[in-house]
């Protein structure tokens, strides 16, 4: 059974402290890793998708990378603004064209 | 860039009415549509898949009769929630998919649709 976890279920960090998001995953089978930010209230915003390991991706102070088996999403000199609930989901043969996600990660980021 | 948009973004209905939300893929056709549900604080869950042209494939659990799924035209999925109850009242989100191409494997939600049933 395709399945997503996350950790830490939440974060808080003082601006400019970066750190790390994990997602860790096991599929049949890996047609694309997503990450999407979401704010209280609003649909998932995409951020990045990831086919295979390797593969790292950046947006402003975000980084995306992938592993067989997690992935990591970096927050570098976080700000207050990027304080959000960060979801990771995967697409699956098993899946089809659906997308599964984790539970999120939610992250505060005060100055 | 790709856009989904739903209609309402949010409202309230009486117990035992229906209320149906819309999906809309702007700026592209979408020949899959998924519709998820999101309580607080918990994360999205697949309660089925809207296919334009065919019947809805839904997830285990989810009541094809309460939450009926029409995906009439390419651009267009409706979520009808049937003799709504004060339980189905939730964040209603809807995304939509293409076929591989253009967007490759980019898959975007719309902004969501709190639905609170009194």
């Amino acid at each position: 059974e395709d399945q997503v976890t996350q950790s830490p279920e939440a974060l808080r960090l003082q601006e400019g402290e970066s750190s790390s998001l994990n997602c860790s995953y096991t599929v049949s089978g890996l047609r694309g890793l997503f990450w999407y930010r979401q704010d209280p209230g609003k649909g998932p915003e995409f951020l990045f998708t990831l086919y295979s390991a390797g593969e790292e991706k950046e947006k402003e102070r975000l980084k995306a990378t992938l592993t067989k088996k997690e992935s990591f999403l970096h927050i570098t000199a976080p700000k207050p603004e990027d304080s959000a609930t960060y979801l990771c989901a995967v697409r699956s043969n098993q899946a089809g064209t659906a997308l599964i996600f984790g539970k999120g990660t939610t992250l505060s980021v005060s100055s | 860039g790709a856009v989904v948009s739903q209609h309402p973004s949010w409202v309230i209905c009486k117990s035992g009415t229906s209320v149906k939300i819309e999906c809309r893929s702007l700026d592209f056709q979408a020949t899959t549509m998924f519709w998820y549900r999101q309580f607080p604080k918990q994360s999205l869950m697949l309660m089925a898949t809207s296919n334009e042209g065919s019947k809805a494939t839904y997830e285990q659990g989810v009541e094809k009769d309460k939450f009926l799924i029409n995906h009439a035209s390419l651009t267009l999925s409706t979520l009808t929630v049937t003799s709504a109850h004060p339980e189905d009242s939730s964040f209603y989100i809807c995304s939509a998919g293409l076929h591989e191409g253009a967007f490759g494997n980019t898959i975007y939600f719309g902004e969501g649709s709190w639905l609170t049933v009194v």
